[in-house]
């Protein structure tokens, strides 16, 4: 089962920053916290992923609190194209890979 | 540099057929997964492969499902027989290892489109 909870549907006007929560109250030390998006019916894609600092990438920031319990994902300013399911995951990296558990996510819908 | 890459893109089988799914990871990930989506429901991991070891199968639902990797690079998954709730969407992923740190982003597949009548 998923580790995560975040919100079914968010809306964001075109423009404008998108904030997608994500609650991870049992995460471990050793679990990253990671954000894949799914646009429409293709395969998923990576965006951002973070262990206790924010981060910052040409996609989106990942904003995690102190206690890690809970993160933000952030993109700075929504286009239409960014319509998708965004998925918040909490995963152990390491060197032998591991899978990644998908909940039900959030759908962004970006409108003009 | 090619994407993962998966064929076909579209099946429609008849129910008790078998169907054979094939995926193409980018070139030296050893990492490669199979999910899938069934209709209004999440994305579901079914198995992963290092080289062509089996890491992790603890998602394949039943014994009709069958995955190989031989030498390592390519993966197929084969449906025998097919039933009616296999249909859904299968996406492979993959990624390197042992790159520490760096292992951290799946590349996924455009999946395959499974369709059982």
């Amino acid at each position: 089962d998923a580790k995560t909870t975040q919100p079914p549907s968010m809306d964001c006007a075109e423009g404008r920053a998108a904030n997608l929560p994500c609650n991870h109250s049992t995460i471990s030390g050793n679990e990253y916290v990671y954000w894949y998006r799914q646009i429409h019916s293709q395969g998923p894609q990576y965006i951002i992923h973070g262990l206790k600092n924010n981060e910052t990438n040409e996609m989106a920031s990942l904003i995690i609190t102190e206690d890690r319990k809970s993160s933000t994902l952030i993109l700075p300013h929504a286009t239409l194209r960014d319509t998708a399911v965004y998925y918040c995951i909490v995963r152990v990296l390491n060197q032998a890979g591991t899978a990644l558990i998908f909940g039900k996510g959030t759908t962004l819908s970006v409108s003009s | 540099e090619a994407g993962v890459t998966q064929f076909p893109s579209h099946s429609v089988i008849e129910k008790g057929q078998t169907v054979t799914l094939r995926c193409d990871p980018i070139s030296g990930h050893d990492n490669l997964y199979w999910y899938r989506r069934v209709m209004g429901k999440e994305i579901k991991f079914l198995l992963h492969f290092v080289k062509e070891s089996k890491q992790d199968e603890s998602g394949m639902p039943n014994n009709r499902f069958l995955a190989e990797r031989t030498g390592g690079t390519y993966s197929t998954l084969k449906v025998q027989p097919a039933e009616l709730e296999d249909s859904g969407v299968y996406f492979c992923a993959s990624s390197p290892v042992g790159q520490g740190a760096r292992d951290t982003e799946a590349f996924f597949g455009q999946g395959t489109r499974l369709t059982v009548v």
